[in-house]
C-alpha cells in the first residue's frame, strides 16, 4: 500500500530565503508523484508531477522537486521565496492501478517580510 | 476552458437533514474523483468514476453517501442523513487520463 509523510504542519521562511518542504512516500510499485498547492479559498493547483524519466522535475512558479528512490524523498524546493508563495502545499502518490491520489497531511507555507 | 465547478461553495445542515453537492468536470474528461478533507486530517479519496460507471468506490465511508453521475457528465454526492463528522471539505476532481487531476474550489460542509 502507498503512503505519504510530509514532515512539517507549517514552515516559515523569510522572503528571497530557500524554501524545502519534505516529502516521504512508501510505495511498492515505481511511483507517480504530485505536489499541489491550495491558496486561500481556491482549488487544488499541480504544482509538478513526477512519473517516469528525469528525476528534477520543475513546476510552475519557480518550484522544483528530486526524486530520489533510495530515500524515497520527493521534496519541493524553491529559490527564493516570495510573499505570493504562502499556501499550503500537498505532496500526493497516485495509487497503483487506480486513478486515485494518496496525501500527505499538508504543509502550510508562511512567508516573512 | 473552463476549470471543474462545484456547488455549492459552503452548506451548513443540520444533523439528520440531507444535501447534495454538485460536480461539473472539465468537459471532455472522462475520469472523476471524489476527495474530503477533514479538519485537521489529509484529503481522503472518496471514490472514483469513469464515464457514468464506478470504477473505486472504496473509501466511501458508509452506506449514507451515494454518488451518482448519470450520463458521464456532472456528478453528485449525496449525504443522508448527515451527521456531525461528516463535516469538511469536499473536493471534486477530473482527468482525461490517470496523470494530472484538476480539482474544483472544493464545497465547505458544515453539520450542527
Amino acid at each position: 500500500a502507498q503512503s505519504v509523510t510530509q514532515l512539517g504542519s507549517h514552515v516559515s521562511v523569510s522572503e528571497g530565503a530557500l524554501v524545502l518542504l519534505r516529502c516521504n512516500y512508501s510505495s511498492s510499485v515505481p511511483p507517480y508523484l504530485f505536489w499541489y498547492v491550495q491558496y486561500p479559498n481556491q482549488g487544488l493547483q499541480l504544482l509538478l508531477k513526477y512519473t517516469t524519466g528525469a528525476t528534477l522535475v520543475k513546476g510552475i512558479n519557480g518550484f522544483e522537486a528530486e526524486f530520489k528512490k533510495s530515500e524515497t524523498s520527493f521534496h519541493l524546493t524553491k529559490p527564493s521565496a516570495h510573499m505570493s508563495d504562502a499556501a499550503e502545499y500537498f505532496c500526493a502518490v497516485r495509487a497503483s492501478n487506480t486513478g486515485k491520489l494518496i496525501f500527505g497531511q499538508g504543509t502550510t507555507l508562511q512567508v516573512k517580510p | 476552458e473552463a476549470g471543474v465547478t462545484q456547488f455549492p461553495s459552503h452548506s451548513v445542515i443540520e444533523k439528520g437533514q440531507t444535501v447534495t453537492l454538485r460536480c461539473d468536470p472539465i468537459s471532455g474528461h472522462d475520469n472523476l474523483y471524489w476527495y474530503r478533507r477533514v479538519m485537521g486530517k489529509e484529503i481522503k479519496f472518496l471514490l472514483h468514476f469513469v464515464k457514468e460507471s464506478k470504477q473505486d468506490e472504496s473509501g466511501m465511508p458508509n452506506n449514507r453517501f451515494l454518488a451518482e453521475r448519470t450520463g458521464g457528465t456532472y456528478s453528485t454526492l449525496k449525504v443522508q442523513p448527515a451527521e456531525l463528522e461528516d463535516s469538511g471539505v469536499y473536493f471534486c476532481a477530473s482527468s482525461s487520463g490517470p496523470l494530472g487531476q484538476f480539482f474544483g474550489p472544493g464545497t465547505r460542509l458544515t453539520v450542527l
